[in-house]
């Protein structure tokens, strides 16, 4: 069965970078881009991009851009989302997601969930 | 971008009551529409895509309709186990935006 498991929480300092990784098992993974979405506490969810497993093509929301850096090590079938310079207001759960079907941007399948805060 | 908004943010019915959300659109979308179900402290749940077509395994109570801006999600009969938030979101093209949510309280 298809599965994505996440790394743990995390506590950053305001201005540091955060890592977080997506291990996936179950199907092909070169065959689904994986994306990432985040939940702000009591808030809603904010897509904020997508990295093709297959070709290394990304997209990012524009409120990320320069900001986040999505890797795919086909290798070892993990998916990560580095995010810089974090502030106060980046604390949220970080989801990973794969597609129903490929190339369809609807989310099937999620990770667990990692908590970023980001506290001073 | 196209932005998403649902109504009501927030709704409470009793048990075996029909209920119905609606996520609206900015501009068209055609039927790239999803609902996802998110129960407290859990994931996001797919429920419907291509605006109503029913996920694997989710329950008949549940029905999606419409097409270009305007969508509604059905819960034919409430049941205490729908106590959740449900959020549409747009897929047509980047960015896939999330509307900001329906709680929906017993």
């Amino acid at each position: 069965q298809v599965q994505l498991v996440q790394s743990g929480a995390e506590v950053k300092k305001p201005g540091a970078s955060v890592r977080v990784s997506c291990k996936a098992s179950g199907y092909t993974f070169k065959n689904y881009v994986i994306s990432w979405v985040r939940q702000t506490p009591g808030q809603g969810l904010e897509w904020m991009g997508w990295i093709s497993t297959y070709s290394d093509e990304k997209k990012f929301a524009q409120k990320f851009q320069g900001r986040v850096t999505m890797t795919a090590d086909a290798s070892t079938s993990t998916a990560y989302m580095e995010l810089r310079s974090l502030r106060s207001d980046d604390t949220a759960v970080y989801y990973c997601a794969r597609d129903r079907d490929p190339y369809t941007y609807v989310y099937g399948y999620w990770g667990q969930g990692t908590l970023v805060t980001v506290s001073s | 971008d196209i932005q998403m908004t649902q109504s009501p943010s927030s709704l409470s019915a009793s048990v075996g009551d029909r209920v119905t959300i609606t996520c609206r659109a900015s501009q068209g979308i055609s039927d790239s529409l999803a609902w996802y179900q998110q129960k407290p402290g859990k994931v996001p749940k797919l429920l419907i895509y291509a605006a109503s077509t029913l996920q694997s395994g989710v329950p008949s109570r549940f029905s999606g309709s419409g097409s270009g801006t305007d969508f509604t999600l059905t819960i034919s009969s409430l049941q205490p186990e729908d106590v959740a938030t449900y959020y549409c979101q747009k897929y047509n093209n980047a960015p896939f935006t999330f509307g900001p949510g329906t709680k929906v309280d017993i």
